[in-house]
């Protein structure tokens, strides 16, 4: 099993620029979630899906974040417009249960 | 309100000891779960170990152990025989009841010196 694959590893954008974040989780997984990691905040969940459906976006921080699973195999997270202090690590994560938790490697965004 | 808390922002252990990095949680659902991460420097989240609210035993993974005291709702990390490759951040985490979320603390940076 190749585990949860995010891609860009590593995004660099001007600000105001549209960031489109991407994620592929363990096959069989029927729960995605992504998290935003920084100094000041931690790491801080976002949204996530159960089934392809959003369950909770309470952790969204502001209409310019937008978050899809349009199938059990792939999920994006989107910004638009990009701002500085959007700056992060963005992680995806996937489980079957209550228990397995995969996270993947992260996409680092630097916005300038 | 914290739902997770690490107090200790940092941690230094010489190696080969023993050493327990602390987490209390606050949750009124009888049902959760607790789980540690370790985070190195390369940055990828890396699961340690888990215990269920209703586990009778305390949970074990090789050098890892969770000191569980459901009565003070802490769920300590203890490593054993610490490496140089222990050298990392470590997060509590916490799910409750219906809906999988995973809520972390803020973290302890653990360094083992040679």
């Amino acid at each position: 099993d190749a585990g949860v694959i995010q891609s860009p590893r590593h995004e660099v954008t001007e600000m105001g620029q549209e960031v489109t974040l991407r994620c592929k989780p363990i096959s069989g997984h029927d729960y995605l979630f992504w998290y935003r990691q920084t100094m000041m905040r931690g790491l801080e969940l976002l949204i996530y899906f159960n089934n392809n459906v959003p369950i909770d976006d309470s952790g969204m921080p502001e209409d310019r974040f937008s978050a899809k699973m349009p199938n059990a195999s792939f999920s994006t997270l989107k910004i638009q417009p990009s701002e500085p202090r959007d700056s992060a690590v963005y992680f995806c994560a996937s489980s079957w249960d209550t228990y397995g938790y995969t996270f993947g490697s992260g996409t680092r965004l630097t916005v300038v | 309100a914290q739902k997770i808390t690490q107090t200790q922002p940092g941690m230094f252990v010489q190696e080969k000891e023993a050493v327990t990095l602390d987490c209390t949680y606050d949750t009124s659902d009888p049902s959760y779960g607790l789980f540690w991460y370790k985070q190195p420097s390369s940055g990828e989240m890396i699961f340690l170990i888990y215990q269920g609210s209703y586990d009778q035993q305390n949970a074990t993974e090789g050098r890892y152990s969770l000191n569980f005291q459901k009565a003070r709702k802490s769920a300590n990390l203890v490593i054993s025989a610490s490496q140089l490759g222990d050298s990392a951040m470590y997060f509590c985490a916490m799910r409750e009841g219906v809906g999988n979320k995973l809520v972390f603390g803020a973290g302890t940076i653990l360094r083992v010196k040679s």
